[in-house]
């Protein structure tokens, strides 16, 4: 069964700080990895995605893959209060589902 | 871009009544649309993913006369929850592609429908 593993949390961390976000995933023929974020009840909005190897960043966020690992993060730079939100880790296994991790809640301390 | 809407956003219905609930893809065409359900301080749990012109494919564990799926067009898909019970409270979510987005298979995420049946 293919699964996503994420530490739920909650994570917090001081205002200004970096924010890290980790995810694990089971199956070695994942192709995309996507973050999202949810705040409480909304539903989940895009913030990145990913498919190679390394890093990519947009704005605050970058998104770091290591399929070697079977690996991905989000770091979030400079956080902000409005940060604070569940993060959902999904990845596709090659076709067009997503299988989501069970979030990371994480509380951004002013 | 790829804006999903959901209609409505939040139902209160008697147990064993059904209720519909409509996807649309306000800006695109979308030939596929997801349907989630998430309880509580849990993840998404995909139900079904919506095809526009067949039959809804089902994941395991989630009844296909209970929770029928219609996708009539390329921009609305239709979730019904029949004889609804107080443990179908949850809260439904409709996802789809943009395959203009430039990505792949990324989805974007109506506002969701809170429903509570008691």
């Amino acid at each position: 069964q293919k699964e996503v593993e994420q530490n739920s949390g909650p994570l917090s961390v001081p205002e200004g700080a970096i924010a890290s976000l980790n995810c694990t995933y089971s199956d070695r023929g994942s192709q995309s990895f996507f973050w999202y974020r949810q705040y409480s009840g909304k539903s989940p909005e895009l913030i990145m995605f990913i498919y190679s190897n390394g890093d990519k960043e947009d704005g605050r966020f970058t998104a770091q893959l290591n399929k070697a690992s079977q690996y991905v993060s989000l770091l979030i730079r400079d956080s902000q209060p409005s940060d604070s939100a569940t993060y959902l880790c999904a990845v596709s296994f090659g076709n067009e589902k997503l299988t989501f991790g069970t979030g990371t809640r994480l509380t951004i301390i002013p | 871009g790829a804006v999903v809407s959901q209609h409505p956003s939040r139902v209160i219905c008697k147990s064993g009544t059904s209720v519909k609930i409509e996807c649309r893809s306000l800006d695109f065409q979308a030939t596929t649309m997801f349907w989630y359900r998430q309880f509580p301080k849990q993840s998404l749990m995909l139900m079904a993913t919506s095809n526009e012109g067949s039959k809804a494919t089902y994941e395991q564990g989630v009844e296909k006369d209970k929770f029928l799926i219609n996708h009539a067009s390329l921009t609305l898909s239709t979730l019904t929850v029949t004889s609804a019970h107080p443990e179908d409270s949850s809260f439904y979510i409709c996802s789809a592609r943009d395959p203009t987005s430039g990505g792949d298979n990324e989805q974007f995420f109506g506002p969701g429908t809170r429903l509570t049946v008691l």
